[in-house]
């Protein structure tokens, strides 16, 4: 069965340091992959999303992220964090049929904090 | 720019009411999708509609039902509404295929429904 695992529920970095969340999905296919971002009391806006071809994509407001297909890895980076990214982010798995009704398979959710 | 809109973004119920939760989506997407979100979670399906009509159970469905009479509305309803639905609620849609790009889901700002 897919699954996405996100093994850091809590994050906390100061400001201008540089950031790694990780992302584990379980899928059979190729996989579609996003990233997307949560700020309080807000939906979720994509950051990013890797289909195919350049393992590295990147995305908004600075983040970049690397498919990793022999580690099932999909992690997200950036190289300076900023306050404004404090938040909760969510990578998923795009679980496609082919009849052509995909859904995602969501992990938990790693909440970020941001020191001055 | 594409949008999803959810009629409240707070709602406060008593138990035993009956509850709706309206999404609208302005993209002509046929796939729609209703989501409960709740710390260390991430999002669960509750219900996704594929066309008119036309429902699926996501894997949370027990205790909710939905209904979708037009292409651009999924509606959420808790038929007797508990205080263990106290959750935030968001609805996404998407296109129809099995490309990336109709993976992706456009997501609503959420409500936040409390059952007293």
């Amino acid at each position: 069965a897919q699954s996405v695992t996100q093994p850091d529920i809590h994050i906390t970095v100061s400001e201008g340091a540089s950031l790694e969340l990780r992302c584990n999905y379980s899928y059979g296919a190729t996989p579609y992959l996003f990233w997307y971002v949560q700020s309080p009391g807000q939906g979720l806006q994509l950051l990013l999303k890797y289909f195919s071809g350049d393992t590295l994509v990147q995305g908004i407001k600075g983040f970049e992220a690397e498919f990793k297909r022999s580690q099932s890895s999909f992690n997200l980076r950036k190289p300076s964090v900023h306050w404004s990214d404090a938040a909760e982010y969510f990578c998923a798995v795009g679980a496609h049929r082919l009849d052509g009704y995909n859904k995602l398979i969501f992990g938990a959710g790693t909440r970020l904090a941001v020191h001055p | 720019d594409v949008k999803v809109t959810q009629s409240s973004r707070y709602l406060v119920k008593r138990t035993g009411e009956k509850v709706f939760l309206e999404c609208v989506q302005d993209m002509d997407h046929e796939n729609m999708f209703w989501y409960r979100q709740d710390p260390g979670l991430g999002l669960r399906l509750i219900y996704f509609s594929y066309d008119v009509k036309m429902k699926e159970k996501g894997d949370i469905p027990e205790g909710y039902s939905v209904s979708r009479e037009k292409k651009e509305r999924f509606s959420l309803i808790l038929e007797s509404a508990s205080t263990n639905q106290t959750s935030m609620y968001l609805c996404a849609s998407s296109g129809f295929g099995t490309s990336g790009s109709t993976t992706r889901q456009y997501f609503g700002p959420g409500t936040r429904l409390t059952v007293l």
